[in-house]
């Protein structure tokens, strides 16, 4: 066990709806990290936060937004879903952000739009 | 840009052996950090070994080593005494000093054979 946790593990819904995922990072660790792990694509970095500010961004649609919150836990929102956003959803956490820092992650999301 | 290449799919290996997977990367920085990590079937991220280019010496963590060649842009991984919990999905990941997201490889399936 990481210590980070995330919910809901399994979403089911259809194209055009939107859902909100969210992580909650190990105890003292203040930055968030979001990737995408889809069949085709392997596993993509989103964005990372930092005590509630973003600080790097990739991959992420326009489609996708997040935001981490005061208590430091950060929630993804994925908005006008597509098929193709069928996917494991992936938090990880880490003390402060640095390049010297080991992400730990969570268990994920898995996330089947129909 | 970062890329990060695993050639092998697919490898097996018998319980007791020794097995080691490949990764190379590319990239222009000189300082970054090098990470192994292993996905099993329930798709948790779990952190193997990670090594700080800047350091000569091979990272090891009980029957997992590296051989980092840094002028080869060569990292890989060798699992001694592989047991059956080693059965896993193994991801290379490149981390650039500048910001915190990961760029993967796209994996090596391993499983052991008893």
């Amino acid at each position: 066990d990481s210590g980070v946790t995330q919910t809901p593990k399994h979403l089911i819904t259809a194209t055009g709806q939107r859902v909100t995922l969210r992580c909650s990072p190990r105890s003292g660790d203040l930055s968030v990290y979001w990737y995408q792990q889809s069949l085709d694509q392997g596993l993509q970095f989103l964005i990372q936060y930092y005590n509630g500010e973003e600080r790097a961004k990739g991959n992420i649609l326009e489609r996708f937004s997040a935001q981490q919150f005061p208590d430091l836990h950060s929630e993804l929102n994925l908005s006008s879903l597509e098929l193709g956003d069928s996917a494991l959803y992936f938090c990880a956490s880490s003390v402060e952000g640095g390049t010297q820092e080991t992400q730990y992650f969570g268990p994920g999301t898995r996330l089947l739009v129909l | 840009a970062q890329t990060v290449t695993q050639s092998q799919p697919e490898m097996s290996v018998q319980e007791a052996e020794t097995v080691t997977l490949s990764c190379t990367y590319d990239t222009s920085e000189s300082n970054y950090y090098l990470f192994w990590y292993k996905q099993p079937p329930s798709r948790q991220m779990i952190l193997v070994i990670r090594q700080e280019a800047y350091k000569q010496q091979n990272a090891t963590e009980n029957r997992f080593s590296v051989n980092f060649q840094k002028a080869a842009k060569s990292f890989s991984l060798k699992i001694s005494d592989s047991q059956l919990g080693d059965t896993a999905m193994y991801f290379c990941a490149f981390m650039k000093p500048s910001g915190g997201e990961f760029y993967f490889g796209t994996g090596t399936s391993l499983t052991v054979i008893p």
